[in-house]
């Protein structure tokens, strides 16, 4: 994970927006992710956008892709207790299928 | 679809005995299996990856001996911590993939204590 750069730690009240940013250094990346790891389980995979795209919605989750800067994003809209969690952000390098995990940000979400 | 399950969830074993932990994918595929291990707070490392009946392609600083995988099925992989000792104490996560998909799909996590 020491490629790929996440803040540690979030803090927002509950309905607001959050955003959870990422940097990555493979310009061959093809695939970026993001996963939600909740205490003692393992991995749900959000979203993912494919490396030609600059954004992708779905629900209340948006991905700002800039390659240029090797910047990722990742934004929740109307924040929940229930997103508090921890998020990975992921790239899938080349041609091959091995991912790449970010460093990870605690989110909190406070009522 | 694609879930993966573990087994087992958790495990506490003496040090210089050896684990196996499973890993399945119960309604699909996996052509390849991945096997991760997360510290408390930490990232997940990439361990090894496994295709079905060839041998696992491990990480640099990951031994082969000390972690043996095993992916004799499209649906199966197992990990085994031989001669386990207190710094093999992690979260051990591992995931699946179908031919050319963009997606893995994981387990939900062995967490493996060793006294």
């Amino acid at each position: 994970g020491e490629d790929v750069e996440q803040s540690l730690f979030l803090s927002v009240r509950e309905g607001d927006s959050s955003v959870i940013n990422c940097t990555y250094t493979d310009s061959s990346s093809t695939y970026l992710y993001w996963y939600k790891q909740e205490p003692g389980a393992g991995l749900q995979l959000l979203t993912y956008i494919f490396s030609n795209m600059d954004m992708k919605q779905d629900q209340r989750l948006t991905v700002l892709l800039n390659k240029k800067d090797k910047h990722l994003s990742l934004r929740i809209a109307d924040t929940q207790t229930g997103d508090s969690a921890i998020y990975f952000c992921a790239e899938r390098r080349g041609g091959g299928n091995k991912l790449t995990f970010g460093t990870g940000t605690q989110l909190k979400v406070e009522l | 679809g694609a879930v993966v399950s573990q087994h087992p969830s958790w495990v506490i074993c003496k040090s210089g005995t050896s684990v196996k932990i499973e890993c399945r994918s119960l309604d699909f595929q996996a052509t390849t299996m991945f096997w991760y291990r997360q510290f408390p707070k930490q990232s997940l490392m990439l361990m090894a990856t496994s295709n079905e009946g060839s041998k696992a392609t491990y990480e640099q600083g990951v031994e082969k001996d000390k972690f043996l995988i095993n992916h004799a099925s499209l649906t199966l992989s197992t990990l085994t911590v031989t001669s386990a000792h207190p710094e093999d104490s992690s979260f051990y996560i591992c995931s699946g993939t179908r031919d050319a998909s963009y997606e893995q799909y994981f387990g939900p996590g062995t967490r493996l204590t060793v006294t």
